[in-house]
């Protein structure tokens, strides 16, 4: 069983539109991340939430929307999809316990914007 | 400035080379992570650290708290290791801040 999944792996799309990445993890962790690869390959975080509450907020546009059901799922909804949007989004989780923080990351999504 | 730097960015080593990647952080932390990423673009967790060594196979990281730097050494390279090689600290808060990554090339 793969601990964290994202659906899909590849996504193509038109500007403009609206569109949503799905990640669930297995693990029983309590928090959940978005990060974004650019094309220099540069990760950076989006969001975190724990717990279903949103804790990181980094700066990114208010097209992104996180959206946490619950504990287990964290799905990014991007609308009005811009050219710069594409990247690959790597979605992952963690269990702090004292100070081990283990992070466990989705296989990616490949999102071009065209 | 980023708050993390890894060197070198790039890395051509011989087969059975004996490598290091250097990392080092200008934030307090509660973990740091090394993470692999072949070019299919999937990202593995090796070696997560708060003090002291992990060893894995052929796989060794270090950190040092009070320097603010770690290392990841691969002993006996091979090919298979080529990948990218990112370093990640986890700032209190559970924020994960990466490195750049290092492009890491085996040749055999």
């Amino acid at each position: 069983d793969t601990a964290v999944s994202q659906t899909p792996k590849y996504l193509v799309t038109q500007m403009g539109n609206d569109k949503s990445i799905k990640c669930e993890q297995n693990l029983g962790h309590d928090t959940m991340y978005w990060y974004k690869q650019d094309s220099k390959k540069f990760l950076k975080i989006m969001f975190s939430y724990n717990n279903k509450e949103l804790i990181i907020n980094e700066t990114v546009p208010n097209r992104f929307s996180p959206k946490s059901p619950d504990k287990a799922h964290l799905n990014l909804h991007i609308n009005s999809l811009e050219l710069g949007d594409s990247a690959v989004y790597f979605c992952a989780s963690s269990q702090p316990t004292g100070t081990n923080t283990e992070a466990f990351f989705g296989q990616g999504t490949r999102l071009t914007v065209v | 400035k980023n708050e993390v730097e890894q060197s070198p960015q790039n890395l051509t080593a011989q087969e059975g080379e004996f490598i290091t990647i250097n990392c080092s952080y200008s934030v307090g932390i509660s973990a740091l992570h090394w993470l692999q990423q072949h070019p299919g673009g999937g990202i593995v967790s090796l070696f997560m650290l708060s003090s002291g060594k992990k060893k894995h196979g052929r796989l060794i990281a270090t950190i040092n708290i009070q320097e603010k730097h770690s290392s990841l050494h691969i002993t006996a390279s091979h090919p298979r290791d080529s990948a990218v090689y990112i370093c990640a600290v986890m700032e209190y808060g559970n924020k994960l801040v990466f490195g750049a990554g290092t492009i890491l090339r085996v040749k055999s």
